[in-house]
């Protein structure tokens, strides 16, 4: 049963550019959020994902953006980058408010 | 404002030494709660959750944590702990609203585990 699953696993990216990372849900889980990890902090709540809507949504600005498929599946999107936003991604899936399971994340740096 | 503080940014401890690691919650709307935990190298993965019924929760491992709502309060707790649980610990919180639900984390506590 495959868990969480998030692409790409690093990716270099230049300001002002746009990246769309990637996220498979854990098989049977219908909801996806969406966490921005610092180094040496805790993950920071970006968005959630139900019925292809968003449902709730962090202290992000309209840079951050995303989408559910009907496969339940996600993509979050960045765009015009900055400098600050190079930090792990982590996509988690859940069912309904249950606990979340996490993928190894995305790497972004942003030189 | 929602938040979840974990009050040791670090805690060292020896081999088979109890610990505790503190956290507190502030909501205003109901809650779960969650410690999650990242090993070295590894994605975070759940460690004890809190959803109803009797405060206190355990895990597998011998870790256990407290629910204490008038404290706003989800300490976790180990007896005697173990080299292979260095680690870094978040504590979690649910926040149930109409139409949906956030999970929001407090900025981790790093157990380092000494022979």
């Amino acid at each position: 049963d495959a868990g969480v699953t998030q692409s790409p696993t690093h990716l270099i990216k230049t300001r002002g550019q746009q990246v769309t990372l990637r996220c498979s849900p854990k098989s049977g889980h219908d909801t996806v959020s969406w966490y921005q990890q610092a180094l040496g902090q805790g993950p920071q709540f970006i968005f959630q994902y139900y019925e292809e809507e968003e449902r709730q949504r962090g202290n992000f600005p309209d840079r951050f953006s995303g989408h559910q498929f009907p496969n339940y599946s996600s993509e979050l999107n960045v765009n015009a980058l900055l400098l600050g936003d190079s930090a792990l991604y982590l996509c988690a899936s859940s069912l309904a408010s249950g606990p979340l399971h996490f993928g190894n994340g995305t790497r972004l740096t942003v030189t | 404002a929602q938040s979840v503080t974990q009050l040791d940014s670090q805690v060292p401890v020896f081999e088979e030494a109890p610990v505790e690691l503190r956290c507190n919650y502030s909501s205003s709307v109901s809650v779960y709660l969650f410690w999650y935990v990242q090993y070295p190298n590894q994605g975070l993965q759940l460690l004890l959750k809190y959803l109803s019924g009797s405060t206190l929760v355990e895990s597998i491992n011998g870790f256990e944590a407290e629910f204490n709502k008038s404290q706003t309060s989800f300490h976790l707790r180990k007896p005697s702990v173990h080299i292979s649980d260095t680690a870094e610990y978040f504590c979690a919180v649910t926040l149930s609203y109409t139409g949906g639900f956030k999970t929001i984390f407090g900025a981790g506590t790093r157990l380092f585990v000494k022979a």
